[in-house]
């Protein structure tokens, strides 16, 4: 069991550009989460995968995110055209179907700053 | 109404003391909890899972759930500087995926 791993840890961007984020979760996970968490702030819901499919997404996020887990095993986060705003860890979560707790394992996040 | 809310602090105990964190929820159909911990620059982990009212012990770590109040709490004893971090309540999801987070409530034990 490695853990969730991220990539990359930090992100130092300028306006307008994209950037990427990878997630790994643990092996037999199936179910994967996107966490957006500011200073002071919980996590707050992006994204749910339930191996490929993209089941719920929140509200919340813009058209500029997108999410995919192409083969149901690692997950990438997009955001285009960044902004200020967007400066946040982004972090990703993985948990086992039909795990007795039902427990979000994280991983250690993408820390993005936009100039 | 947040669907999660905590104080978010900062509570500051004496080393040695009972650190007391609340947290108060709107979905009745909410039927188990979990605390993380988060230090600072790092990602949450699980301390503790809650699904019956009542408490349940784990070492220095007592959750306290009670449904009818729509209340659940986490008691730390003989507090230690180490706790000192960003506690995070939420409950296990009803009738949707995702998981909801409190705004977490930071401790700061003081030596």
């Amino acid at each position: 069991d490695t853990g969730v791993s991220q990539d990359p840890r930090h992100k130092i961007t300028k306006r307008g550009q994209n950037v990427t984020f990878r997630c790994d979760p643990i092996s037999e996970h199936n179910r994967l989460y996107w966490y957006r968490q500011t200073l002071g702030q919980g996590p707050e819901f992006l994204t749910y995968f339930q191996n490929e499919a993209q089941l719920e997404k929140s509200r919340l996020l813009s058209d500029r995110f997108s999410a995919e887990r192409p083969k149901g095993s690692f997950s990438t986060l997009e955001i285009q055209r960044t902004e200020q705003g967007d400066s946040a860890m982004y972090l990703c979560a993985s948990k086992r179907q039909g795990a007795n707790t039902g427990e979000l394992f994280f991983g250690e996040g993408s820390r993005l700053t936009v100039l | 109404q947040k669907e999660v809310e905590q104080n978010s602090g900062p509570l500051s105990v004496p080393e040695g003391a009972i650190a007391s964190l609340n947290c108060t929820y709107s979905d009745r159909g909410s039927q188990s909890f979990f605390w993380y911990r988060q230090y600072s620059g790092k990602s949450p982990e699980l301390i503790m899972f809650i699904y019956s009212n009542g408490d349940k012990e784990d070492g220095r770590f007592t959750a306290q759930l009670n449904k009818a109040s729509q209340y659940v709490s986490l008691l730390i004893r003989d507090s230690q500087p180490s706790d000192s971090a960003t506690y995070l309540c939420a409950p296990r999801p009803s009738g949707t995926y995702k998981y909801i987070f409190g705004t977490g409530t930071r401790l700061k034990v003081l030596a």
